[in-house]
């Protein structure tokens, strides 16, 4: 398994430039998320899937949409992407378990930086 | 690229000393907690869970302590290695939905 898998790992835009970021699962996991870090920051939850066919905002949601193409795959897009944005991307993948864990899975991460 | 452990709280601990990581949360709702460790230039893994209804859970050279009353959550490390060295994160549920709520984290320095 290869757990969450996420590209590309490094890209950089100029200022108004677009670009979709991949996530895929093999886990067979109904939720997915996409999070940004920023350095001194934690994980701030940008969207999520609860399953298949469903999304919403998580709480820095402005500058992104998202899609859940299927069960497997969560992309993340920036339509004009700012300064701002740089910062480094995650996603994760999650299936909350009868034990009541809901531990998280994490890709390695997309290093965005917007010029 | 910039380490996402810049300007974070840093833990300085010799190597072989027990570490303690401290955490606080706000949410007298939540009911689940979890640890994750990340390394520079990696995603957060998993270090340990608890639900509310337990105080003290053990792993492998791990324990995670929950005080419900002070909203307080701690990690200790056992015997601190320099592959322990990293940033970790406390995160929260509140049962309502799968989200999770991190905290901003805490950068661990094993001194050799």
């Amino acid at each position: 398994n290869a757990g969450v898998t996420q590209t590309p790992k490094f890209q950089v835009l100029k200022t108004g430039q677009s670009m979709t970021l991949q996530c895929a699962q093999d886990m067979n996991h109904n939720s997915m998320y996409w999070y940004r870090q920023d350095p001194g920051m934690g994980l701030r939850l940008i969207y999520y899937s609860a399953s298949e066919g469903t999304t919403d905002k998580g709480e820095v949601p402005n500058g992104y949409n998202v899609s859940r193409l299927n069960k497997r795959e969560f992309s993340l897009r920036l339509e004009s992407a700012a300064p701002s944005q740089t910062s480094v991307y995650f996603c994760a993948s999650s299936e909350a378990r009868t034990s009541g864990s809901y531990e998280q899975y994490f890709g390695p991460g997309t290093r965005l930086t917007v010029t | 690229g910039e380490s996402v452990g810049l300007h974070l709280p840093t833990l300085s601990v010799q190597e072989g000393d027990n570490s303690i990581i401290n955490c606080a949360y706000s949410n007298s709702a939540s009911d689940y907690f979890i640890w994750y460790k990340q390394e520079s230039g990696k995603g957060p893994q998993f270090i340990i869970d608890i639900r509310s209804n337990m105080d003290k859970r053990q792993g492998q050279r791990v324990t995670v302590l929950l005080n419900k009353t002070v909203k307080h959550l701690s990690l200790q490390i056992a015997a601190t290695q320099p592959g322990d060295s990293a940033v970790y994160f406390c995160a929260e549920n509140t049962g309502a939905n799968s989200k999770l709520t991190f905290g901003k984290g805490i950068t661990l320095s094993v001194r050799p």
